[in-house]
């Protein structure tokens, strides 16, 4: 089964700074999709940004970038630019060609003013 | 076009009673989907259903708890005779059709927080 794993529970930033979130994943398949998930406060999760596995061009959503290493099974959310509303638990998943999710345990991300 | 809607947004029950969570997916969606999150936890994939169909319901109780989604109306998690270990966020999240080699992302509700007395 695949796994995805945050090693990160807990992350901080300066207001305005950069930080960047990890996620590794497990899987033997080729062909997949990679995603991150935000969930603030008020619980609800919203989509970040989404990358396809097959596509060797890292996705860029505003001042939200990933860093996709497939042969490293490498995942990381790089958040510029960092604003009080930055402030969340960011979850990574994984999307398997069987239309299942896969959800790491999340990084808490503090925005410091 | 709404997103996917969820409720009760809270709902409390005494022990031994039933919980019953209503997920309506967004429009033009077939694919739903429930997960539980534990306080302090990440997601935990629960049942994949299709219209009519479970797909997937490998990570589901195989006591107590039940999902449906049929032709008509929103996709419904039962929880039997529940228990405080149940207390939890349920989240639905939805997808439209899978189209091979497309992209396919979920659009999660809101979710209800189950509080068991």
């Amino acid at each position: 089964a695949q796994t995805v794993t945050q090693s990160q529970p807990e992350m901080s930033v300066q207001e305005a700074e950069t930080v960047t979130l990890s996620c590794t994943y497990d899987t033997s398949e080729s062909d997949y999709y990679l995603f991150w998930y935000k969930q603030p406060p008020s619980r609800q999760m919203i989509l970040v940004i989404r990358q396809e596995a097959y596509k060797q061009q890292n996705a860029t959503e505003n001042r939200f970038s990933v860093n996709f290493q497939k042969a490293a099974k490498s995942f990381s959310l790089k958040i510029s630019d960092s604003q009080l509303g930055d402030a969340a638990m960011y979850f990574c998943a994984y999307r398997s060609a069987g239309n299942q999710f896969y959800f790491g345990t999340g990084t808490s991300l503090t925005v410091i003013p | 076009n709404a997103g996917v809607m969820q409720n009760p947004r809270h709902l409390v029950r005494r022990r031994g009673q039933e919980a019953r969570l209503r997920c309506s997916p967004m429009k033009g969606h077939s694919h739903v989907y429930w997960y539980r999150q534990l306080p302090e936890e990440g997601l935990k994939f629960m049942v994949y259903l299709q219209k009519e169909n479970i797909i997937d319901e490998s990570g589901m109780p195989k006591e107590r708890f039940s999902a449906e989604f049929p032709k008509e109306g929103p996709s419904i998690l039962r929880i039997q005779q529940v228990v405080r270990g149940d207390s939890a966020a349920y989240f639905c999240a939805s997808s439209p059709t899978v189209f091979t080699g497309g992209t396919d992302t979920q659009y999660f509700g809101p979710g209800t927080r189950l509080t068991v007395l």
